[in-house]
């Protein structure tokens, strides 16, 4: 089946560096990724959308120059936290949409524990 | 605009007894509804589905959930509960293939022996 793979699945940074997370579509295209983040014990809140080949579109109340999403081919997203701090320690989750005809479910990456010291 | 809302914070079942998780959503549209596991520090691991068809959808690992146009609910349910099913349980939605999914708040299955 689809896979998605994020790397890394945890980092530790201090505060004022940035922290690069890539989300990788193994076996199929994806002209679209999704980045989530998630707070201890809450829901998954869409950040971003990612598209190949043009700017990311983010949701209301997410700084695009802090959360830099660059979606290089078709099959990498980054999503890079800059100038990070403690705040921006969360769970983070890129996901692909269906990834051909008859698919209708996404599929997500592992996510990745940022943890902002 | 499109939400989903799991009005449980948390169930608990002893193992062996059938289980339900709550979800109800609003969607302009007709819905692409999903169910989604996690486990502690991890990513999602999908369930089940709703595009089209029967009302009652069969998953991964015994659940079920059943469709309710007029209640515009799509509860989750297994038969027996298992410990090994304790984990955070997210309910989304969607309205048309390829857009973001919209996941709700999350529900903490406990299952206890």
């Amino acid at each position: 089946g689809a896979v998605v793979s994020q790397h890394p699945s945890w980092v530790i940074c201090k505060s004022g560096t940035s922290v690069k997370i890539e989300c990788r579509s193994l076996d199929f295209q994806a002209t679209t990724m999704f980045w989530y983040r998630q707070f201890p014990k809450q829901s998954l809140m869409l950040m971003a959308t990612s598209n190949e080949g043009s700017k990311a579109t983010y949701e209301q109340g997410v700084e695009k120059d802090k959360f830099l999403i660059n979606h290089a081919s078709l099959t990498l997203s980054t999503l890079t936290v800059t100038s990070a701090h403690p705040e921006d320690s969360s769970f983070y989750i890129c996901s692909a949409p269906p990834p051909g005809r008859g698919r209708t479910e996404a599929f997500f990456g592992q996510g990745t524990r940022l943890t902002v010291v | 605009a499109q939400s989903v809302a799991q009005p449980e914070d948390q169930v608990n079942v002893a193992e062996g007894n059938p289980l339900t998780v709550k979800c109800t959503y609003s969607v302009s549209g007709n819905p692409y509804l999903f169910w989604y596991v996690q486990y502690p520090n991890r990513g999602l691991q999908f369930l089940l589905k709703y595009i089209t068809g029967d009302n009652l959808v069969k998953g991964s690992y015994g659940f079920e959930a059943e469709f309710n146009k007029s209640q515009t609910s799509f509860h989750l349910k297994k038969p027996s509960a298992l410990v090994s099913d304790s984990a955070l349980y997210f309910c989304a939605v969607r309205d048309q293939a390829g857009t973001a999914l919209i996941f709700g708040k999350g529900t903490t299955l406990s299952v206890s022996s």
